[in-house]
């Protein structure tokens, strides 16, 4: 199965700050990478699928790039609902797998 | 908008079977063309698919967990369940429904529900 990885594991950030996380793929899924935001005790929240298109009510600081093995999510400015944990998803092959997640906490 | 809600019990016994309902509201699943997943979240680990069903007969497995697990859909009570059998401790997870046009990703979740296995 193709292992996803993330990094960091953890980013500290001020609020209106932007950030950018990293999702490595032990092999190419193309653009088939998606992103979920979790927040503490919630369901995961689909982001960006097809590595760059948003989901439908996901605002414009979000914003997904790249593809084969190497992709970036970045938020433009930082607000508080966006302090949780971020994962990748390969959509691509099966069986579909996740990144570990990266923690984003305020600095 | 479709809502998902997930019930069951709380506490599972080795080697027993654990069984989880997802109940759908706002939308049909013998009309809708969605996928109906689950997908689950140990203490601590990232999220694993476990597998997905279409009212179309389409289904598929998270080959990891081999024969144990299985996904049913329930058009007359508008639900759609999970049964994997011969737990462990390692099956204690938070367990989700989840729901969307493509079988591959999840645009509609449910809460979550969290099972423990202990005897």
């Amino acid at each position: 199965e193709i292992v996803m990885t993330q990094s960091p594991a953890t980013l500290s950030v001020s609020p209106g700050e932007g950030v950018t996380l990293s999702c490595r793929a032990s092999q190419s899924v193309g653009n088939n990478l998606a992103w979920y935001r979790q927040k503490p005790g919630q369901a995961p929240r689909l982001l960006i699928y097809a590595a760059s298109a948003r989901a439908i009510g996901i605002p414009a600081r979000f914003s997904g790039s790249g593809s084969g093995t190497d992709f970036t999510l970045t938020i433009s400015s930082l607000q508080s609902e966006d302090f949780a944990v971020y994962y990748c998803q390969q959509h691509n092959i099966w069986p579909l797998t996740f990144g570990g997640g990266t923690k984003v906490e305020i600095k | 908008q479709v809502q998902l809600q997930e019930s069951g019990p709380g506490l599972v016994k080795p080697s027993e079977t654990l069984s989880l309902t997802c109940s759908v509201s706002a939308v049909s699943v013998s009309i809708s063309t969605d996928y109906w997943s689950w997908v689950r979240q140990p203490p601590g680990k990232e999220l694993e698919w476990l597998g997905y069903i279409h009212k179309n007969g389409d289904s598929n497995y998270n080959p990891s967990l081999k024969s144990r697990v299985t996904i049913s859909l329930d058009t007359s009570k508008n639900q759609f369940s999970l049964k994997l059998s011969s737990v462990t401790v390692a099956d204690t997870a938070v367990y989700y429904c989840a729901a969307d046009s493509a079988p591959n990703r999840y645009f509609h979740w449910g809460q979550g529900t969290r099972v423990t296995v202990s005897s």
